[in-house]
């Protein structure tokens, strides 16, 4: 049982807009901004999205986009386009093992 | 560029052991934390344990506490994962990942991975 929850499948249509919850408490998500997004193809290795909560790397879609309310941090991808078709994990640092701890990630169909 | 190579595929049987490295190329192997993450067949991503090479601590999951264990040869820039008594749910792919460390403080993300060593256990 992963330690953050994401919802397990989501969908959208090409153009739309689409917010990928991950959901934690106040030993993680709630108390700090070290949230991250990774986005994994198929039988690819997994690629950093959103680091501390909403900052892009270099070379990362501006139609990724991250943020946090509470215990609860979203993935927002605006204009979504049929490459984004992937899973999606989010990870937090975690008081508890002073580590980091995954969502249980989330699948994205665009329909 | 930052480069992080894994061993190859494993097979192993039931209750033995597998040890993976991750040679780093590209930057100071010193001034990152290595992590672990496995993936089983299907499945999410699961941190497994990490090593922060310039101070050799570690940190492991308490699932596989006793099971892990996590080491880093700085002469060769290469972190190693071992893990024992292995048994059918340790099939995976197994991935290691960089966390940036600046002034001997580490960030909590994985800007650089490792392509994966595929361990399959099965007698």
């Amino acid at each position: 049982q992963s330690a953050l929850t994401q919802p397990a499948s989501m969908s959208g249509s090409p153009g739309q807009s689409i917010t990928i919850s991950c959901t934690g408490t106040s030993s993680d998500v709630g108390s700090y901004n070290f949230v991250s997004w990774y986005q994994q193809h198929p039988g690819k290795v997994p690629k950093l999205l959103i680091y501390d909560v909403s900052n892009r790397p270099s070379g990362v879609s501006t139609r990724f986009s991250g943020s946090k309310s509470g215990n609860t941090a979203s993935l927002t991808i605006s204009g979504l386009q049929a490459e984004d078709e992937a899973d999606y994990y989010c990870t937090s640092y975690t008081s508890t093992n002073t580590e980091v701890v995954f969502g249980g990630g989330t699948k994205l169909t665009v329909l | 560029q930052v480069q992080l190579v894994q061993s190859g595929a494993e097979v192993k049987k039931p209750g033995s052991s597998v040890k993976v490295s991750c040679q780093a190329s590209g930057g100071t192997f010193t001034s990152y934390a290595i992590s672990w993450v496995r993936q089983a067949p299907g499945q999410g991503l699961d941190w497994m344990g990490g090593i922060i090479p310039i101070f050799g601590t570690t940190n492991y999951a308490q699932n596989l506490q006793g099971r892990v264990t996590i080491t880093a040869d700085k002469s060769t820039n290469t972190a190693y994962m071992e893990l024992s008594s292995l048994s059918s749910e340790d099939t995976a792919m197994y991935y290691c990942a960089r966390r940036s460390c600046t002034g001997g403080v580490c960030r909590y993300h994985f800007d650089y991975w490792g392509h994966g060593t595929l361990v399959t256990v099965s007698s």
